[in-house]
C-alpha cells in the first residue's frame, strides 16, 4: 500500500519556468489537498478537492493551478515560477471530509532561483 | 480567523527528560485540535487529537489535554527517547472541508 506519493522529491527552477508537482493516492480517497510549508510559518493550504472534477481555493492559491480529473491524482501546477514559491509542498488525502483521517505525502522541496 | 501559536524552538533534551511543548489557539466555533509529527525526510503523521473540551489525546507516550478555558493544547511526554527527535506541529480544524490551520512547528532533538 503506497499511500500518498509525491514526485519529484526535489526540484530547482528558474524564475518564469513552469512545472507540475504530482500527487497520487491509491486509497480511493475523495478528499485531496495541497499545503506549502515555509520556515517559521507552519503549513498553509493552497488548494483542495472534495472529489473528481471539483476543486477550490485555500488560504494561499495565487500562482498555483489544480485540476482533479481522476480520484487518484491531484497535480499542482506552477505556470510561471517565482522565488516566493520556494517552499516544501505537501499533498494530503482522506477518505471523507475529516481532518482526523488525513494522510500526508513525504513532500516536494522546490527552489526557485 | 483561526490561528495556532506554538512556543519558539528548537528544543534540545537529554534522553528520559520530561517534554512540554506549548500550543495555544484562536478559533471561531468549537475546533478539533491535533498534534502532528514529522520525522526527518517524511511527511506529517497524526500523533494525537482531541475533539472537545477536556478531552485528552494520547499516543506513543505523548499526551495533550483540550483546555477550552485557556485555549491551549500543550503536548507532554514523561520520558523522551532519541527516536522522538522530529518536528511537532499543533493544528486545529473547525470542520469545514477538512481544512487544517497549523502552528509554525517546533524541532525537538533528543540526545542519548
Amino acid at each position: 500500500n503506497a499511500g500518498v506519493t509525491q514526485t519529484p522529491k526535489f526540484q530547482v527552477l528558474k524564475t518564469g519556468q513552469s512545472m507540475t508537482l504530482q500527487c497520487a493516492q491509491d486509497m480511493n480517497h475523495e478528499y485531496m489537498s495541497w499545503y506549502r510549508q515555509d520556515p517559521g510559518m507552519g503549513l498553509r493550504l493552497i488548494h483542495y478537492s472534495v472529489g473528481a472534477g471539483i476543486t477550490d481555493q485555500g488560504e494561499v492559491p495565487n500562482g498555483y493551478n489544480v485540476s482533479r480529473s481522476t480520484t487518484e491524482d491531484f497535480p499542482l501546477r506552477l505556470l510561471s515560477a517565482a522565488p516566493s514559491q520556494t517552499s516544501v509542498y505537501f499533498c494530503a488525502s482522506s477518505y471523507e471530509d475529516s481532518t482526523e483521517k488525513l494522510f500526508f505525502g513525504s513532500g516536494t522541496q522546490l527552489s526557485v532561483l | 480567523g483561526n490561528s495556532v501559536t506554538q512556543m519558539e524552538g528548537p528544543v534540545t533534551l537529554s534522553e528520559e527528560a520530561f517534554l512540554t511543548i506549548n500550543c495555544t489557539y484562536t478559533a471561531t466555533g468549537y475546533p478539533s485540535l491535533f498534534w502532528y509529527v514529522q520525522y526527518p525526510g517524511e511527511g506529517l503523521q497524526l500523533l494525537l487529537k482531541a475533539t472537545k473540551a477536556d478531552d485528552k489525546g494520547s499516543n506513543k507516550g505523548f499526551e495533550a489535554t483540550y483546555r477550552k478555558e485557556t485555549t491551549s493544547f500543550h503536548l507532554e511526554k514523561g520520558s523522551v527517547q532519541v527516536s522522538d527527535s522530529a518536528v511537532y506541529f499543533c493544528a486545529l480544524s473547525t470542520g469545514a472541508n477538512s481544512k487544517l490551520t497549523f502552528g509554525k512547528g517546533i524541532t525537538l532533538s533528543v540526545r542519548p
